[in-house]
């Protein structure tokens, strides 16, 4: 059975500064990994994803994760961070085809000016 | 860009009543998922649909709950009998293929 890990509740960080939200999955077979973004009383919004080919994937609105097979990890990224960026992040697994995606329990992101 | 909707975006209902969430697909998307979020906890997967049928659901999706796709753009949730645990958030997503699950802004159920 697929497992997502987001081991921190909540990342505080200074506008302008890089961010890293942290997260590991388990998946029997190659895993397809996402990151989602909550907004307050918004829906999941995609940012991006890893399925295949290089390991550094870039997404929406300046953010990137890296994927390792080694460690399972797949932590989402930005050089420089912004108050705009204030959200709750998902990251999600799912194994292959159109299986359902299996969520992590969200990471808070605060970013201060 | 197409886009997931539903509606309506917030539901108040009595423990006991029916509710039907309704979602809208992006138009050429074939496989659809319910999924729901209990306040501030993660989310959870309920149920996809495929070919007018379900392929998969969660033990989450009881007898209670049913799905359908009326006609060529709706797809609903239906709650037989709503409890008080069945408050959420609820959301919708679709995909075309292998890739992407877009998800819908989602509707807020509280069950009184």
């Amino acid at each position: 059975a697929q497992s997502v890990a987001q081991p921190e509740d909540q990342v505080n960080v200074a506008e302008g500064n890089p961010l890293t939200v942290k997260c590991t999955y388990s998946v029997s077979g190659n895993p397809y990994l996402f990151w989602y973004v909550q907004y307050p009383n918004r829906g999941l919004q995609f940012l991006l994803k890893y399925i295949t080919g290089d390991n550094l994937v870039k997404g929406s609105y300046g953010f990137e994760a890296e994927f390792n097979k080694s460690q399972t990890s797949f932590h989402l990224k930005k050089p420089s961070a912004l108050v705009s960026d204030s959200a709750l992040y998902f990251c999600a697994v799912r194994a292959s085809g159109n299986t359902p995606l299996v969520f992590g329990k969200g990471t808070r992101l605060s970013v201060i000016a | 860009e197409p886009e997931v909707t539903q509606t309506p975006s917030h539901q108040v209902t009595q423990m006991g009543q029916e509710v039907i969430l309704r979602c809208v697909p992006i138009s050429n998307h074939l496989y659809f998922y319910w999924y729901r979020q209990i306040l501030g906890q993660k989310v959870e997967f309920l149920v996809s649909f495929y070919n007018n049928e379900i392929s998969e659901k969660s033990e989450i999706f009881d007898d209670q709950f049913s799905v359908e796709r009326p006609d060529g753009s709706n797809f609903t949730l239906k709650i037989r009998s709503t409890k008080l645990e069945d408050s959420a958030m609820y959301f919708c997503a679709s995909i075309l293929g292998r890739g992407t699950q877009y998800f819908g802004p989602g509707t807020r159920l509280t069950v009184l």
